[in-house]
């Protein structure tokens, strides 16, 4: 199974602030890596797919990048409504697997 | 507009068998496969298998094989997920999602909790 190593477990940030959530696959996921926001009570909502795609009606201050097997997301202009949950997903090969999660909390 | 409209919470004794619904709406139901995603109370998310709701061939993840069930009601855009001889470690939030042709989840049910207990 492709293990996804996601840091930190959790982030404090101020508004305004710009923060970085990373997952690190344990092979080669060839760019196939969703990300995904959750909030307390809700079902997960799609942000970034193909490692760096915004999906439709995402705000533009979420943004997807890749360097190797390492995956990032980051956050611009942090808004309250963002401190929230985080998960990384690979949709490469079976069986499909997310990171342990980032919770991202205000200052 | 897209919806997966899950079924509510049960609660069930040890031993006992849950099945829960997913009924899709405004697509067409059998272009695009369901999946299904567990989250245990205060966890993460765990990828549990799907269903090719086109011919109705299930797929499970390893830890998902014997006691779990993907099923469908095509006529009815719906599908299914069927838990037998429940454990106390199946007490979750169970969430079905649609993939798109990459295999990303855009569209989530809202979930439904199962708790189970003596």
């Amino acid at each position: 199974d492709i293990q996804m190593t996601q840091s930190p477990a959790s982030l404090s940030a101020s508004l305004g602030e710009t923060v970085t959530i990373e997952c690190l696959a344990s092979e080669d996921i060839y760019s196939n890596l969703a990300w995904y926001q959750q909030k307390p009570g809700k079902s997960p909502q799609l942000l970034i797919y193909d490692a760096s795609s915004l999906q439709d009606g995402v705000p533009s201050r979420f943004s997807g990048s890749e360097s190797g097997t390492q995956y990032s997301l980051e956050i611009n202009s942090l808004q309250s409504e963002d401190a929230v949950t985080y998960f990384c997903q690979q949709h490469h090969d079976y069986p499909y697997t997310f990171g342990a999660g980032t919770k991202l909390e205000l200052k | 507009q897209i919806q997966l409209v899950q079924s509510g919470p049960e609660l069930k004794k040890p031993g006992e068998s849950v099945k829960i619904s997913c009924k899709a709406s405004g697509y067409t139901f059998t272009d695009y496969a369901m999946h299904w995603v567990k989250q245990a109370p205060g966890k993460g998310l765990k990828w549990m298998g799907w269903i090719n709701t086109y011919t109705g061939k299930p797929t499970y993840a390893d830890d998902f094989k014997g006691r779990f069930v993907f099923s469908l009601e095509a006529s009815a855009s719906t599908a299914n997920l069927q838990i037998s001889n429940l454990k106390n470690e199946d007490t979750a939030t169970y969430f079905c999602a649609r993939s798109e042709p990459g295999d990303w989840f855009a569209y989530w049910g809202q979930g439904t909790l199962v708790t189970v207990s003596s």
